[in-house]
């Protein structure tokens, strides 16, 4: 069974203070690794795929990486407008167009 | 307006009624499909369709109906409510060129509470 584990649950930051949010999978042969932004009351909202071990893609201040075993989302400087609850998903080969999500991490970032 | 619109927005009901939520996209996109969100689980796949008349079960379908006679819509119903339908129903819509990237098109939710 395909499993996505999101860490840590909730993160608090001051603005310009980088950090990284954690993404541990088990999948059974993986067709993709996307990320996700949540904002409260919305839907989510597509930021990345990653396909192979050691891809990385960027786009502002966020910065995705995958391991064999894991991703990371890397985020620099962040500003308050980064807050919202960020979502990893996996697909696998044997999933169709299935996507398991991970329960997000939750990311404030205080002025 | 183009894009993908879920109604209603809000919904209460008892225990024991059907419940209609609705979804419509207007780009055409050929994959549609219904997730429900709820704290300590994430967002898990109800059902998903690949093509108008073609449906199938994702990891939570029990409780659920949908169809999909039009490309554009796709109605989720709940025939007898439970509580343990209480939840947030996103559905999302991609094109195959989307699909395979993993690039869904998610509305902005239905919020429903069965008392």
């Amino acid at each position: 069974e395909d499993q996505v584990t999101q860490s840590p649950e909730a993160l608090r930051l001051q603005e310009g203070e980088s950090s990284s949010l954690n993404c541990s999978y088990t999948v059974s042969g993986l067709r993709g690794l996307f990320w996700y932004r949540q904002d409260p009351g919305k839907g989510p909202e597509f930021l990345f795929t990653l396909y192979s071990a050691g891809e990385e893609k960027e786009k502002e201040r966020l910065k995705a990486t995958l391991t064999k075993k894991e991703s990371f989302l890397h985020i620099t400087a962040p500003k308050p407008e980064d807050s919202a609850t960020y979502l990893c998903a996996v697909r696998s080969v044997q999933g169709a167009q299935k996507l398991v999500f991970g329960q997000g991490t939750r990311l404030t970032i205080n002025p | 307006d183009a894009g993908i619109t879920q109604s209603p927005r809000y919904k209460i009901t008892e225990t024991g009624r059907q419940v209609t939520l609705m979804c419509h996209q207007t780009w055409s996109h050929s994959y549609m499909f219904w997730y429900r969100q709820d704290l300590g689980h994430g967002l898990r796949l109800i059902y998903y369709s690949a093509a108008a008349d073609i449906t199938d079960k994702g990891e939570v379908p029990d409780g659920y109906v949908v169809s999909r006679s039009k490309t554009e819509n796709f109605p989720l119903t709940l025939e007898s409510a439970t509580r343990s339908q209480t939840s947030v129903y996103f559905c999302a819509s991609s094109d195959l060129d989307a699909a395979n990237t993993g690039e869904l098109f998610f509305g902005e939710g239905s919020r429903l509470t069965v008392l």
